[in-house]
């Protein structure tokens, strides 16, 4: 069973403060790897996505992975209560060049609060 | 939720009774997922579709659930009979760039 495992929170951070979140994947196949925003009530949103060790930046969101240890992790910069919301984790184990299922399995997500 | 409709946006209905959910990828995708994601959890998929065939439907409760992909376009979802568990956001998505996906913005199933 392929699993992708999130600290479900919530994580309340203050307003200008780093949110760390954190992900840990148990296919050591696993090639792509997405970070998903989910406002209440609404659809998840693709904010992050990552194929290679190390770091991706994007804005004030900045996305690491380390396949040796199965971790993914996102930082928000600069946190705004508009970031508020909950961030799932998703990882696909299918090769990019595969096309093939590209499915996604996802963790449970962790709420975060950015405190005003 | 660019590219993908989906009807209705909620549905309250009793145990035992059916429901159905429509899903239209806008943007004539060949690739569809249908995800299940309860209150507190991540999306689980149901169903993945290749054009009108299955490609993978092994988490999809049969004894209950059917799929189908009309000509490769839109997709309907049906539940018969409902549990009380099938309470749920259904979400339908398609493919976006770099393996990830563009989702509907879901159908809120409440079983009583």
């Amino acid at each position: 069973q392929k699993e992708v495992e999130q600290n479900s929170g919530p994580l309340s951070v203050p307003e200008g403060a780093i949110a760390s979140l954190n992900c840990t994947y148990s296919d050591r196949v696993s090639q792509s790897f997405f970070w998903y925003r989910q406002y209440s009530g609404k659809s998840p949103e693709l904010i992050m996505s990552i194929y290679s060790n190390g770091d991706k930046e994007d804005g004030r969101f900045t996305a690491q992975l380390n396949k040796a240890s199965q971790y993914v992790s996102l930082l928000i910069r600069d946190s705004q209560p508009s970031d508020s919301a909950t961030y799932l984790c998703a990882v696909n184990p299918s090769p990019l060049s595969s096309g093939s299922a590209r499915q996604l399995t996802f963790g449970s997500g962790t709420q975060l609060t950015v405190l005003p | 939720e660019a590219g993908v409709a989906q009807s209705p946006r909620y549905k309250i209905i009793e145990k035992r009774q059916s429901v159905a959910f429509w899903c239209n990828p806008i943007s004539g995708h060949a690739t569809l997922y249908w995800y299940q994601q309860i209150l507190g959890q991540g999306p689980k998929l149901l169903i993945q579709f290749q054009n009108n065939g299955v490609v993978d439907d092994s988490q999809l409760p049969k004894d209950r659930f059917s799929a189908e992909r009309l000509k490769g376009v839109d997709s309907t979802l049906k539940i018969q009979p409902a549990k009380l568990e099938d309470s749920a956001v259904y979400l339908c998505a398609i493919p976006a760039g770099g393996n990830g996906y563009t989702f509907g913005s879901g159908t809120r199933l409440t079983v009583v």
